[in-house]
């Protein structure tokens, strides 16, 4: 079944706006959440990354908010702009057992910034 | 400092042949894994390492083979290519320190059309 669940699957939004894209996950063996961009006919490149430690981390205008009771974290862009176009990916992976060295990665969100 | 090389980037099979994706890395990471990404199905985890010689299986290991002999190559071997093998193939890598992940990096791609 799949580790980890993500929402929405696309997403528009005008310039300026916020941006919110959700994630849940049941194993509670996992201890790193990151969240990946990827551009058409790219690679995906890590965007920022919470451990559960902490409820929220904040990089510039990419903000992660981490819910360990509920066991779900989400990605918020601030003042989206039209180069934050791309598809997003939530992931999550464990240090021990059977998660360690796996990273298990969202079905992803098409994010459209409006100009 | 290359990062994550893939080779080929781009390649076109019959059902039945057999190849090789390549896939090196320059950072000295010890965890490497592939991934193959399709429409609405987000990367799914084919085969990952946590160290030379050691492999296991991810998601959907079936059809495909690994091995690393080195801490820098990872190949996936495909043995009897399928029209179901058409895909993305993302190879990435990690270092970590034990019991914990950091961020992958993720090759470019090798674009597979099995025919």
């Amino acid at each position: 079944q799949q580790q980890v669940k993500q929402s929405p699957q696309s997403l528009i939004v005008q310039k300026g706006g916020i941006s919110i894209i959700n994630c849940a996950y049941e194993n509670t063996a996992f201890d790193y959440f990151p969240w990946y961009q990827q551009f058409p006919g790219k690679g995906p490149a890590l965007l920022i990354a919470i451990r559960p430690d902490v409820s929220e981390k904040k990089e510039g205008r990419f903000t992660i908010s981490f819910n360990k009771s509920a066991k779900q974290f989400s990605l918020h862009i601030m003042d989206s702009q039209p180069g934050d176009s791309a598809t997003y990916f939530c992931a999550a992976s464990g240090g021990r057992g059977s998660t360690l060295g796996r990273l298990y990665f969202g079905r992803g969100t098409q994010l459209t910034v409006w100009p | 400092n290359a990062g994550v090389t893939q080779t080929p980037k781009f390649q076109v099979l019959k059902t039945g042949q057999s190849m090789t994706l390549q896939c090196a890395q320059d950072m000295n990471h010890e965890y490497m894994s592939w991934y193959r990404q399709d429409p609405g199905m987000g990367l799914r985890l084919i085969h990952y390492s946590v160290g030379a010689g050691i492999t296991d299986q991810g998601e959907v290991p079936n059809g495909y083979n690994v091995s690393r002999s080195t801490t820098e190559d990872f190949p996936l071997r495909l043995l009897s290519a399928a029209p179901s093998q058409t895909s993305v193939y993302f190879c990435a890598s990690s270092y970590s320190t034990p019991g914990t992940n950091y961020g992958y990096t993720f090759g470019s791609g090798t674009r597979l059309t099995v025919v």
